[in-house]
């Protein structure tokens, strides 16, 4: 089993929907938890970053953790055909052997 | 300000063969870890080095190796080269040692895009 699972879509919605991207967690040493967005041919970009559970919110995007049942979500409000990518999650322990561990990524499309 | 530089940006190589990848890291970055990512394992972290010493290592074995020079370039290389090798090869810079802080954020290079045959 996986340290991070993240459901693996593919996701399609149409312009302006409220999208939900899930990761699960296993390893509860995981004390900073991230959002990467990655578009085709290019490195993946951080979009949110986090390391307490509840709510983060940046423009139309918020980041959600659960510590409790080692869950995170990220939400994009009003969804844009330019939020078109495969997004990852990430997380890294809080140990000395710190290193970011990725989720394996979903494509998101979004129809305009 | 400059991104993070991979090159080559395309390789193709022959099976046993070796290969050396290149980073430049963000002027001013003093950490570099890379990460291997294919369709059916993602993104795995391979190492990080910091002032020219590597800080960390995933579990990949000792065919993957990597040093860091004097003004925080990066090399990897792979030896003995296999089929399963063939992936994205991406590196990271960031301001200091990988923490999780926002201050430590991993800026990624497009990658090196190695098919080995």
């Amino acid at each position: 089993q996986k340290e991070v699972e993240q459901d693996p879509g593919p996701l399609s919605v149409p312009e302006g929907a409220i999208v939900s991207l899930n990761c699960t967690y296993s390893n509860s040493a995981f004390q900073y938890f991230m959002w990467y967005r990655q578009y085709s041919r290019k490195g993946p970009e951080l979009l949110m970053y986090t390391y307490s559970s509840g709510n983060k919110e940046d423009g139309r995007f918020t980041a959600q953790v659960d510590k409790s049942s080692k869950y995170i979500s990220l939400f994009i409000r009003d969804s844009q055909p330019s939020d078109s990518a495969t997004y990852l999650c990430a997380m890294i322990t809080s140990g000395s052997a710190r290193q970011l561990t990725f989720g394996s990524g979903t494509q998101l499309t979004v129809l305009p | 300000k400059a991104g993070v530089t991979q090159t080559p940006r395309y390789l193709i190589k022959t099976r046993g063969q070796q290969v050396t990848l290149s980073c430049s890291p963000i002027s001013g970055h003093r950490s570099v870890s890379w990460y291997q990512q294919t369709p059916g394992q993602g993104l795995q972290f391979l190492f990080e080095y910091f002032s020219e010493t590597q800080r960390n290592k995933g579990n990949f074995p000792g065919r993957f190796s990597g040093r860091q020079f004097s003004n925080s370039r990066s090399e990897m290389n792979v030896s003995t080269l296999e089929l399963g090798d063939s992936a994205l090869y991406l590196c990271a810079s960031s301001l200091a040692f990988l923490t999780g802080g926002r201050d430590t954020e991993a800026f990624f290079g497009q990658g090196t895009r190695l098919t080995v045959v």
